[in-house]
């Protein structure tokens, strides 16, 4: 079946200046991640949610960073005046939701780049 | 809380060389733990698990064995390929991933 999607592909943008990341989980999973992989920082959890609520974002890094999940499935990941240090590939993953024993499935990623 | 600390890199081997690389872990309860790698180009792809002591992950040729006496899941490939480069990354599954740094392997012909 199909994997997770996420779009766009690469997204270059000019510092100050709004994005919207969108990810399509697999069919029927009620769990979707957001992490982010930069040089310096490796790969970090921004964001977790079931359903359409996140219990758990403590991971993302100011509040210029949002996102929301509607109908349980798509996601948006919006960053507000984006800032050099933005500069990621962000990962969307999901999962069944069935518990911490769950495998998480990676989508390819949007890389952003500030200029 | 909880962290993964990896092998760091890069590693590079000639095609059938043994590959071993270390991972140990800090967590509260029992975590599942993984093996993910990242070819070149591509997204990150589940390699391997394991879900409670004692148990071994295994594909592709490589296996990683859950020590919870050691907090280690190790990953090791007999004989490894050129196919094989790419980056591993150990993870821990507290509901969330936490990952090591990534280790990069090259493998020569």
């Amino acid at each position: 079946g199909a994997g997770v999607s996420q779009s766009p592909s690469n997204k270059v943008t000019e510092k100050g200046k709004d994005v919207e990341l969108r990810c399509d989980p697999i069919s029927g999973h009620t769990a979707l991640y957001w992490y982010r992989q930069s040089l310096g920082q490796g790969l970090e959890f921004l964001i977790y949610f079931q359903g359409n609520s996140a219990p758990d974002k403590s991971g993302l890094p100011s509040d210029r960073f949002s996102a929301e999940r509607t109908g349980g499935s798509v996601s948006t990941l919006t960053i507000q005046r984006t800032q050099q240090e933005d500069s990621a590939v962000y990962l969307c993953a999901s999962s069944s939701g069935q518990g911490s024993r769950d495998t998480q499935y990676f989508g390819p990623g949007t890389r952003l780049t500030v200029l | 809380g909880n962290s993964v600390t990896q092998m760091e890199g890069p590693v590079t081997l000639s095609e059938e060389a043994f590959l071993t690389i270390n991972c140990t872990y800090t967590a509260t309860g029992y975590p599942s733990l993984f093996w993910y790698v990242q070819y070149p180009g591509e997204g990150l792809q589940l390699l391997l698990k394991a879900t409670k002591a004692d148990d071994k992950g295994s594909n592709k040729g490589f296996e990683a064995t859950y020590r919870k006496e050691t907090t280690s899941f190790h990953l090791e490939k007999g004989s490894v390929q050129v196919s094989d480069s790419a980056v591993y990354f150990c993870a821990l599954d507290d509901y969330k991933l936490s990952f090591g740094a990534g280790t990069t392997v090259t493998v020569r012909a």
